[in-house]
């Protein structure tokens, strides 16, 4: 079964320092996503991404926040100066379609690590 | 106001037995319902879509009731392997999930 991958599967960064969290989204999908979890707490939307532009973000997802799709595979996102609260699970996921219907399909994370 | 509310638990219950789960949310204009299931430190992954009218796969029903604005999740025969975090999702018309924050499920011998 096709799969979300995610790279690394931790990154431990120093509060300030910018960081890029990869993705590489099954392979016939279009909507790409991010989500994050802190220790503790729900999954939570950042954004959604379709067409090579952002479809929704939520307030979370401010300006320290961008995601950009490189190339016809992978799907980053980029913090570009953390900070402690950032510490989390961030998840990316994808879908076949935009459809409220259509099921996300997670990759297996990266752990975010802010000291 | 939570949007998607359910009842964290734990849920200890003994192999084979029947538990309920319930979730409710607050936007009416929700409309799409999901259940994740998440085991510790690992990604959601999708266990069933809801449907209006109420759908079942294996050992698991889940069902939707619009008026009181709760869906529910049913797993009959619980096994070991049942023991996780279940997530409902909810969309409300945008690309957005919206997730509670689980019901965690422990399933003993």
């Amino acid at each position: 079964e096709p799969e979300v991958t995610q790279t690394p599967s931790h990154q431990v960064t120093q509060m300030g320092q910018e960081v890029i969290l990869r993705c590489v989204p099954i392979s016939n999908h279009l909507y790409f996503y991010w989500y994050r979890q802190i220790l503790g707490q729900k999954v939570e939307f950042l954004v959604s991404f379709y067409n090579n532009e952002i479809s929704e973000k939520s307030e979370i997802f401010d300006d320290q926040f961008s995601v950009e799709r490189p190339d016809g595979s992978n799907f980053t996102l980029k913090i570009r100066s953390t900070k402690l609260e950032d510490s989390a699970m961030y998840f990316c996921a994808s879908s076949a379609t935009a459809s409220p219907n259509s099921p996300l399909h997670f990759g297996n994370g990266t752990r975010l690590t802010v000291t | 106001r939570k949007e998607v509310e359910q009842d964290p638990g734990p849920f200890n219950v003994p192999e084979g037995a029947t538990v309920a789960f319930n979730c409710t949310y607050s936007n009416s204009a929700s409309q799409s319902f999901f259940w994740y299931r998440q085991d510790c430190r690992k990604e959601p992954k999708l266990l069933m879509s809801v449907y209006s009218s109420g759908n079942e796969d294996g050992r698991f029903t889940a069902q939707l009731n619009r008026a009181s604005q709760y869906i529910s999740l049913l797993i009959r025969d619980s096994k070991l392997s049942d023991s996780a975090t279940y997530l409902c999702a909810v969309n409300t018309g945008g690309t957005a999930l919206i997730f509670g924050k689980g019901t965690t499920l422990s399933v003993s011998s």
